[in-house]
């Protein structure tokens, strides 16, 4: 099975900040790569798929890159409403996987 | 409204059993491969499990397999998992969640917290 590692696992950032996470597949993964938003007590939101596509609705401050192993999500301004938990997912072999997640905290 | 909304979570015993259901509307449900991922309290996002639009191939993760049950009902627009022998390391919140055929998920449902606990 894939398995996902991201860094850091948290960090603390202020608004107006560039901020950058990073995710690394155990191996390569193509661009199958998605990234999502958690917010406490909701449910997670696609943000980016196909490691670079901004989904729908979701703010173009917002981008991701990479392929093969290595993938970054990059938020340009940070966003009072952008602090939250982020994962990255691996959907291009079975079992999907997940990273451990990384936290955005307020400084 | 595009949405789903999951039920039929609790408080459980180990080794007990429990059947989630997932109510899909606004979309067109019979299209969609479905999924479960689950998420324990303070933890990570999991994936748990799938199953293809006309219910005709499913998969599971290692650690429900043979437990677990995947199921749906394109006539009603759910999507079920029937969880057997359920164990304390299954407390989780259970999320439904839509994939459009490749493998990432673009609608979630609330979740439904499961608790398995004597």
């Amino acid at each position: 099975a894939i398995r996902m590692t991201q860094s850091p696992s948290s960090f603390s950032a202020s608004t107006g900040d560039r901020v950058t996470i990073t995710c690394r597949a155990s191996q390569g993964i193509s661009s199958y790569l998605a990234w999502y938003q958690q917010k406490p007590g909701k449910a997670p939101k696609l943000l980016i798929y196909a490691a670079s596509t901004l989904q729908s609705g979701v703010p173009s401050r917002f981008s991701g890159s990479g392929s093969g192993t290595d993938f970054t999500l990059t938020i340009s301004c940070l966003q009072s409403e952008d602090f939250a938990t982020y994962y990255c997912q691996q959907y291009y072999s079975y079992p999907p996987a997940f990273g451990g997640g990384t936290k955005v905290e307020i400084k | 409204e595009v949405q789903l909304v999951e039920s039929g979570g609790g408080l459980v015993q180990p080794g007990g059993s429990l059947r989630l259901s997932c109510a899909a509307s606004g979309f067109t449900f019979s299209s969609y491969w479905m999924h479960w991922v689950r998420q324990a309290p303070g933890k990570g996002l999991v994936w748990v499990s799938r199953i293809n639009s006309d219910g005709s191939s499913t998969s599971y993760a290692d650690s429900v397999k043979g437990r677990f049950t995947i199921s749906r009902d394109n006539a009603k627009n759910t999507l079920y998992l029937q969880m057997n022998s359920l164990r304390a390391e299954d407390t989780a919140v259970y999320y439904c969640a839509r994939s459009g055929g490749y493998g990432y998920f673009d609608l979630w449902g609330r979740g439904t917290l499961v608790t398995v606990s004597s």
